[in-house]
């Protein structure tokens, strides 16, 4: 059962443009939504974060944005650079005690020059 | 910068063989996090500990997992009996509060044969 679904396993952009990364869930008990990028042979590193009681978190060139309506989130990079060419994974948290995350499959995000 | 760190980078090891893999999390975060991600696939959640105790566990933690902090630094992961299915990269997570980013070591690539 796929609690965090990422239906993009990977997502060409040009260098400078927006890069748009889309997360579905399923379980409306998660109350807290991480993106993390990760590269070959390296652990996940922590990007943004959202709590459900926003709908947009900004960072820099990283912001993302939650519609709890919908059960989706998505992660926008302005503009790309070739070292956002990365794996990206969403996760969720139903936060209350020591709760692990669930990650989605991630997405390959691949930024051309 | 304070960091998690993971020990062995990769392990060899024969089916049926035990394992122990280590990790320094970062000193004074208070929730520990095993994970892991087989290849091509997601980052899957193994266990969560607090307090000395495990607070979560996934069904694939089963019998054949532990997990310990024999001292103030040290969190391992011990593989009883390896099965050809274990293999996988695990890593090692921790953060401060219950809830927030968790901050991954760069994993352990185990290997069973």
């Amino acid at each position: 059962d796929q609690q965090v679904k990422q239906n993009s396993p990977s997502l060409s952009v040009q260098e400078g443009r927006i890069s748009i990364l889309n997360c579905d869930y399923t379980n409306s008990m998660f109350d807290y939504f991480l993106w993390y990028k990760k590269y070959p042979a390296e652990g996940p590193t922590f990007l943004i974060s959202i709590s459900s009681i926003k709908d947009k978190n900004e960072d820099g060139r990283f912001t993302v944005f939650l519609n709890k309506s919908a059960k989706h989130l998505s992660l926008h990079i302005v503009p790309s650079q070739p070292g956002d060419s990365a794996v990206y994974f969403c996760a969720a948290s139903a936060g209350g005690g020591a709760d692990g995350l669930t990650f989605g499959k991630g997405t390959h995000l691949i930024i051309q020059p | 910068e304070p960091e998690v760190t993971q020990t062995p980078s990769h392990q060899v090891t024969q089916m049926g063989q035990e394992v122990i893999l280590r990790c320094v999390p970062i000193s004074n975060h208070l929730y520990f996090y095993w994970y892991r991600q087989i290849l091509g696939q997601k980052v899957e959640f193994l266990v969560s500990f607090y307090n000395n105790e495990i607070s979560e566990k996934s069904e694939i933690f089963d019998d054949q997992f532990s997990v310990e902090r024999p001292d103030g630094s040290n969190f391992t992961l011990k593989i009883r009996s390896t099965k050809l299915e274990d293999s996988a990269m695990y890593f090692c997570a921790s953060r401060r509060w219950v809830t927030g980013e968790l901050f991954f070591g760069e994993g352990s690539r185990l290997t069973v044969l």
